[in-house]
């Protein structure tokens, strides 16, 4: 079975704990993204990379860290300086040629407490 | 620059009837255009895409797309709406010249199907 897999579905920490969220892909895609979706709203990009030991910030890179030392892999940590951390996180990758189609896993949904 | 804009938050349809759901977009350079799907507590769901083909793009589950460039828009339609199709709803625009960076999501429809 060919997707991406995101670890755990649901996760809960206590406010002021660094958490990192695992997201995993075996369609050999090269760009893997990382989302954070709010009850109500769109998605907003927090980091993305186009190829191994290589990312970029997002819209929103504040107080999230992320690498990229494996083709398949592309883990987001929260860290504790992110003021508002509980949301649904949203993994993605593409092929990352030309304006190709995303694919997304199924989701982490965090609660900071 | 690119942008997109879902006209409306929610749309509420009875079983049976048809379902339009509207997206305006502006880019630069030639878009591609998505519809996504998603049901709660998922991840995105790929329902169709616009690459410069053919301007009427035919998805799963029944949807179809048409992209107008006179009119800047890419309207998400289905003939007769089924109640699994209650679902948040996004369009996308990317452009092959564009980062990463900008791949710009709608705010989302929030799609409800009345029995």
């Amino acid at each position: 079975d060919g997707g991406i897999t995101q670890s755990p579905k649901y996760l809960f920490r206590k406010e002021g704990q660094n958490v990192t969220l695992s997201c995993e892909q075996n369609l050999n895609h090269d760009a893997m993204y990382w989302y954070r979706q709010d009850p109500g709203q769109g998605l907003r990009l927090i980091y993305y990379s186009q190829i191994v030991n290589d990312f970029q910030k997002g819209d929103i890179a504040e107080g999230y860290s992320v690498s990229r030392e494996k083709k398949e892999s592309f883990p987001l940590t929260v860290t504790s300086a992110q003021k508002n951390p509980t949301a649904f996180y949203l993994c993605a990758s593409s092929t990352g040629q030309g304006a190709n189609e995303q694919y997304f896993g199924p989701g982490t949904r965090l609660t900071v407490t | 620059a690119q942008s997109v804009t879902q006209l409306d938050s929610h749309v509420s349809v009875s079983e049976g009837t048809p379902v339009l759901l509207r997206c305006n977009y502006s880019s630069s350079y030639s878009p591609s255009l998505f519809w996504y799907v998603q049901h709660p507590n998922k991840g995105l769901q790929l329902l169709l895409k616009y690459t410069s083909a053919a301007t009427l793009v035919k998805g799963i589950n029944g949807f179809e797309a048409e992209f107008k460039k006179s009119e800047t828009s890419f309207h998400l339609t289905k003939p007769s709406a089924h109640m699994s199709d209650a679902a948040e709803y996004f369009c996308v625009v990317r452009s092959v010249y564009s980062s990463a960076s900008k791949i710009i999501f709608g705010s989302g429809t929030r799609l409800s199907i009345r029995p």
